[in-house]
């Protein structure tokens, strides 16, 4: 049982670049999100998705896209990268809202745009 | 919006006393409070959290209180160690609501002194 686990761990992209960010989990969830974390800003809600085949936005969707295809996999993609998307990218997941929601946080993806 | 804000954001303590995070939130109808604590290059993993239908929770040497009318809510750690180094999120959300969102605060960096 993995957890839930992101790929790449880092990454370094040129301004106007374009990439994707992969999330899985194997527990089941039915709720996964992004998020972004900034020092001193904590975790800040991209975007997140309640089932499979749905996404809403979050706090912070603006440069950003998602997808759920799969139950297991929610995807988060920058389509034209900006040096403002320097940042640690966090992956979670969560059975649901109403079994009080404790989100399992994937590792972590340290992207850079220069 | 919604928002949750939380002080201090550094605390350091002698080992051995005890450390307090305090957190405010906006939103009435959050119901649900997590505790996350993320060590030095790690992800975040919930340690405690507390539902609104009551005022206190404990487990072992951290205690959650919340008070609804005041909206906000507390950790409290006792007996530090130097295990209990590293950034603590508070967080609130409404269990109920179809949207699911949680809203973090920004963080406080604990650190505990020999």
């Amino acid at each position: 049982n993995a957890g839930v686990t992101q790929t790449p761990k880092f990454r370094v992209l040129k301004t106007g670049q374009s990439m994707t960010l992969l999330c899985a989990q194997d527990m089941n969830h039915e709720y996964m999100y992004w998020y972004r974390q900034d020092p001193g800003m904590g975790l800040r809600l991209i975007h997140y998705s309640v089932g499979e085949g749905t996404t809403a936005k979050g706090e912070v969707p603006d440069g950003y896209n998602v997808s759920r295809l799969k139950k297991q996999n929610f995807l988060l993609g920058l389509e034209s990268a900006a040096p403002s998307q320097t940042s640690v990218y966090f992956c979670a997941s969560s059975y649901s809202a109403q079994g009080g929601n404790e989100q399992f946080f994937g590792p972590g993806t340290r992207l850079t745009v220069l | 919006g919604e928002n949750v804000e939380q002080h201090p954001s550094t605390l350091s303590v002698q080992e051995g006393d005890s450390a307090v995070i305090k957190c405010t939130y906006s939103d009435s109808a959050s119901n649900y409070f997590p505790w996350y604590k993320q060590e030095l290059g790690k992800r975040p993993q919930l340690i405690i959290d507390i539902r609104s239908n009551v005022g206190e929770k404990k487990d072992q040497r951290i205690a959650v209180t919340l008070n609804k009318t005041a909206k906000h809510f507390s950790l409290h750690i006792t007996e530090t160690q130097p295990e209990d180094s590293a950034v603590y999120f508070c967080a609130a959300s409404n269990l109920y609501s179809s949207a699911s969102k949680i809203i973090f605060g920004s963080g406080t960096r604990l650190s505990i002194r020999p």
